[in-house]
C-alpha cells in the first residue's frame, strides 16, 4: 500500500535554485495538503488543495508555489530557494477536510 | 486561535508499563483530534482518529480518549514496548484548513 509518497527524499539547494517537490497519493482522496516541520515550531500548513482544481494558501505560503495536476498529484515549488527554507517538507492527503489525514515520508531539504 | 499543548516533552519508562500521553486543545469547538506516530527520520502515521461525538477510540494496545468540555485527550499505551519509543504528535483541525498540531511527546522504552 503506496498511500502518499513523495519525491525526492532529500535535496540540496544553492540559494536561488529552483526545485519542485512532487506528491502523490492512491487513496482517491480529494484534499492535500504541504506542509513545514522545523525544531520548535512544529508542523505548517504552507497550501493546500481542497479538491482537484482549487488551490489555497495556509499559514506559511510565501516563497512557495503550487501545483493541483490531477486528483492524485499535489506538487510544491521553490522559485528561488532560500536558507530559511531549509526544512523537512511533508505532503498529506485527507478524503475531504477534517477527515483522518495521512501523511508522507517527507523530503529532507537544505539551502545553503 | 488554537493551542495544543503536549505534556511532557519527553517521557522515559521501562518496557512492560502502562502509559498516558496527554494532549490539551484551547478551543473545545473540534470537529475530532487526531493522534500521529514519527519515527526519527520518517514521516506521520495515523494511529488514531477520534470524532468530536465520540468519548473513546481503541486500536490494538492504543486507546485514545476525548473530553471535549475540558479541553484533554489523552493517548494510553498498554504494555509498552520497545518498539513503541517515537515521537507522539496530536492534531486537531482549525477553521483554515489547516491541523494544530501540538509539539509533540518523546517516548523512550528501555528493555
Amino acid at each position: 500500500n503506496a498511500g502518499v509518497t513523495q519525491t525526492p527524499k532529500f535535496q540540496v539547494l544553492k540559494t536561488g535554485q529552483s526545485m519542485t517537490l512532487q506528491c502523490a497519493q492512491d487513496m482517491n482522496h480529494n484534499s492535500m495538503y504541504w506542509y513545514r516541520q522545523d525544531p520548535g515550531m512544529g508542523l505548517r500548513l504552507i497550501y493546500y488543495s481542497a479538491s482537484e482544481g482549487t488551490t489555497d494558501k495556509g499559514e506559511v505560503p510565501n516563497g512557495y508555489n503550487v501545483s493541483r495536476l490531477n486528483k492524485r498529484e499535489f506538487s510544491l515549488r521553490l522559485e528561488s530557494a532560500a536558507p530559511s527554507q531549509t526544512s523537512v517538507y511533508f505532503c498529506a492527503s485527507s478524503e475531504a477536510y477534517g477527515y483522518e489525514a495521512f501523511f508522507g515520508q517527507g523530503t529532507r531539504l537544505t539551502v545553503v | 486561535k488554537q493551542e495544543v499543548t503536549q505534556i511532557p516533552a519527553a517521557l522515559s519508562v521501562p518496557e512492560g508499563e502502562n502509559l498516558v500521553l496527554n494532549c490539551s486543545f484551547t478551543d473545545s469547538a473540534i470537529y475530532n483530534l487526531q493522534w500521529f506516530r514519527q519515527d526519527p527520520g520518517k514521516g506521520l502515521t495515523s494511529l488514531l482518529l477520534i470524532q468530536s461525538s465520540q468519548r473513546e477510540q481503541t486500536s490494538g494496545r492504543l486507546n485514545a480518549s476525548l473530553d471535549k468540555s475540558s479541553g484533554r485527550s489523552t493517548l494510553y499505551i498498554a504494555a509498552s514496548q520497545p518498539g513503541d519509543s517515537a515521537t507522539y504528535l496530536c492534531a486537531v483541525p482549525n477553521s483554515g484548513y489547516a491541523l494544530n498540531f501540538g509539539k509533540g511527546t518523546s517516548l523512550l522504552v528501555t528493555p
